[in-house]
Formats: structure tokens, sequence, C-alpha cells
């Protein structure tokens, strides 16, 4: 079945602790992109990957990183997470960076204290 | 500057009522595709439907419709004889391909369909 797939799900962690939120999709897209969601905000692009090694800021990427060592994978990682970070965070793939539609995957739940 | 705007925060209606949803869009660019995405309770982002800038043909798919008009930046995304499983936040999101290919969203509406 092609899919996006996020793991955790939820996650609660407290302020300054190093977390990683792994995303993974099986259907060979080359680009893949973070985003947030917030109530009143909608979804906001946090970083964006067209294809391996290649990755650029979207429009919140302030306190996180990501890598593309491998096309299926495209993990976001929260260095040392505050408390606005808290949020739903989804990933999303598509076969190339032109009109193809993004995919998502489930989200991710994380609450920071 | 890229916009979409979604006014109606939230709408309740009674199931088999006909329902609307408004999305208005800026975009610079010519080229640019725009998007309905359905995110039922259960949090997932489902893909409803993509239109391309260049095709402005109203498209109907069962119980949904939409309906794009260029002249007035509109996109808007109607349900006809509403049920339950309808009840939903939408949200509508532009994409400019030739720049970064994000998706830009509405805040969303929320749809509340009462039996």
């Amino acid at each position: 079945e092609a899919q996006v797939t996020q793991n955790p799900r939820y996650l609660i962690t407290v302020t300054g602790k190093k977390l990683t939120v792994t995303c993974s999709q099986n259907m060979n897209h080359e680009y893949m992109s973070w985003y947030r969601q917030d109530p009143g905000l909608g979804l906001r692009q946090i970083y964006y990957s067209m294809n391996v090694e290649v990755t650029d800021k979207g429009d919140v990427p302030e306190g996180y990183k990501v890598s593309r060592k491998e096309k299926r994978n495209f993990p976001l990682i929260l260095e040392s997470p505050s408390p606005n970070q808290t949020s739903l965070y989804f990933c999303a793939s598509s076969l190339d960076s032109d009109e193809e539609t993004q995919y998502f995957g489930p989200g991710t739940r994380l609450l920071v204290l | 500057a890229q916009k979409v705007t979604q006014a109606q925060t939230e709408i309740s209606v009674v199931e088999k009522e006909d329902v609307t949803l408004d999305c208005v869009y800026e975009t610079r660019d010519t080229t640019y595709y725009l998007f309905w995405y359905k995110q039922p309770p259960s949090g997932e982002l489902v893909f409803l439907i993509r239109r391309n800038s260049f095709d402005e043909q109203n498209e109907i798919s069962g119980r949904y419709s939409w309906n794009f008009q260029k002249s007035t930046s509109s996109f808007n995304f109607t349900i006809t004889a509403s049920q339950v499983v309808d009840s939903a936040v939408y949200f509508c999101a532009l994409s400019e391909p030739f720049n970064t290919d994000k998706l830009i969203f509405g805040t969303g509406t929320r749809l509340q369909v009462f039996p």
C-alpha cells in the first residue's frame, strides 16, 4: 500500500530534550516536506527536500533540522525543543516538485512541557 | 504575496442540506495549483482535488463539486446533501510549482453536519 508513515504518532517531552520524528514513504517520491499545524494558522511549511542531500528552509524553520540521506526517509529533528513547538506535525511527499499532488502522513502530535 | 483566505471559520448544517465552503487566493504567478484537503476528527489529511490555473472547468465528484473562477480568484467547494461523515475541517491550499512547490494553506473551515 502506497503511504507516508510517521513515528511516533504522539509524543510528550520536556524542554531541551532532543527528539526526532521519523517520516518514511514507499512511493519513490523525490519531494518531501514537513509542515506544522496550529489553531488559527492552518499548516505552515518547516523544511522541504527536492531529493537526496538537497534540503531547504520553508516558512518556519527556526528550531528544526532535517536530513535526507535516503530517498524514502526525511526525519525532523528538534535539537532543543521548546513549548512553542507544541504542535501537530505532518510529513508530505510527492513524485517531484512540479505538478504532483502532495500526500500527507498521519500526523505527529507533540507536546513540549 | 501568496495567500489563501477561508473566511468561514465554522459552519453548521443539518444533514441533507447543501453547503458551500469558500476559498479566495492571492498569487502573482500565472501558473499555480489549487487544492482541497479534508481533515476528519481522526486528524489525517485527505487529498480531495487538485486544479491547475489553466483549467477553469468546474468539477463534480459524487456529492462534491468545485467552482474555480479566476476572475474572482476563488475556488469554492460545495457538498450536496451533506452527511454526518462530512464533518471535518476542510483546507484550501495554493501551490506555485516554480517556487519550491510549497503548499500555502488557508486556516481551514470546520464543518459540522448534524443528524
